[in-house]
């Protein structure tokens, strides 16, 4: 079986302009996370999708925004980007919440 | 904030010898707790969980305690093993929408 998937695996982009991540979900898994990784810390809760709603959003800006299709999918996509944006994007799919996450191995952002 | 905390964030380990990894907790809430292995280039990858009706769960040659009357959570890995090098993060879910990562430990294993 396929495993999470995300697209691009690395991305460069400039100060202000705008980043769509994409992530496919591993087949039959409702819930999709989202996190960001910088170098050296823990993954950062971003958003969790299940049943394509939002049930739950981290501390980050409304420059953050993400939606989940009907085929669970998911996209992240972030504007007017800063160089702090720079970071692994990890996207995580579980059959439900609360249960164990399956992580892609992730997008990696540099933002110059 | 909520956060999730590590003791040590370095661990260096002969092989064969076994590997202890602590986290402390900070939400009392939290019902669910999760030990991920991150190896370099690649996504965090489920190892083991816990809920907290339970103290100790065994997995294959990996067993997680839980105290919650301190808070605190921990992995051991019995006889381990040169791939058992990476970056070990504990994480904790409240029964909602959001699972905490800890800043997590690095594990090297000597040969």
């Amino acid at each position: 079986d396929a495993g999470v998937t995300q697209s691009p695996t690395h991305l460069i982009k400039t100060r202000g302009q705008h980043v769509t991540l994409r992530c496919s979900p591993i087949s039959g898994h409702k819930s999709v996370s989202w996190y960001q990784q910088v170098l050296g810390q823990g993954p950062q809760f971003i958003f969790q999708y299940y049943e394509k709603e939002e049930r739950g959003r981290g501390n980050f800006p409304d420059r953050f925004s993400a939606r989940q299709f009907p085929n669970y999918s998911s996209e992240l996509n972030v504007n007017a980007l800063l160089l702090g944006d720079s970071a692994l994007y990890l996207c995580a799919s579980s059959p439900v919440p609360n249960s164990p996450l399956h992580f892609g191995n992730g997008t990696r952002l540099t933002v110059t | 904030g909520e956060s999730v905390g590590l003791h040590l964030p370095t661990l260096s380990v002969q092989e064969g010898d076994n590997s202890i990894i602590n986290c402390a907790y900070s939400n009392s809430a939290s019902d669910y707790f999760i030990w991920y292995k991150q190896e370099s280039g690649k996504g965090p990858q489920f190892i083991i969980d816990i809920r907290s009706n339970m103290d100790k769960r065994q997995g294959q040659r990996v067993t997680v305690l839980l105290n919650k009357t301190v808070k605190h959570l921990s992995l051991q890995i019995a006889a381990t093993q040169p791939g058992d090098s990476a970056v070990y993060f504990c994480a904790e879910n409240t029964g909602g929408f959001k699972t905490i990562f800890g800043a997590g430990t690095r594990l090297f294993v000597k040969a």
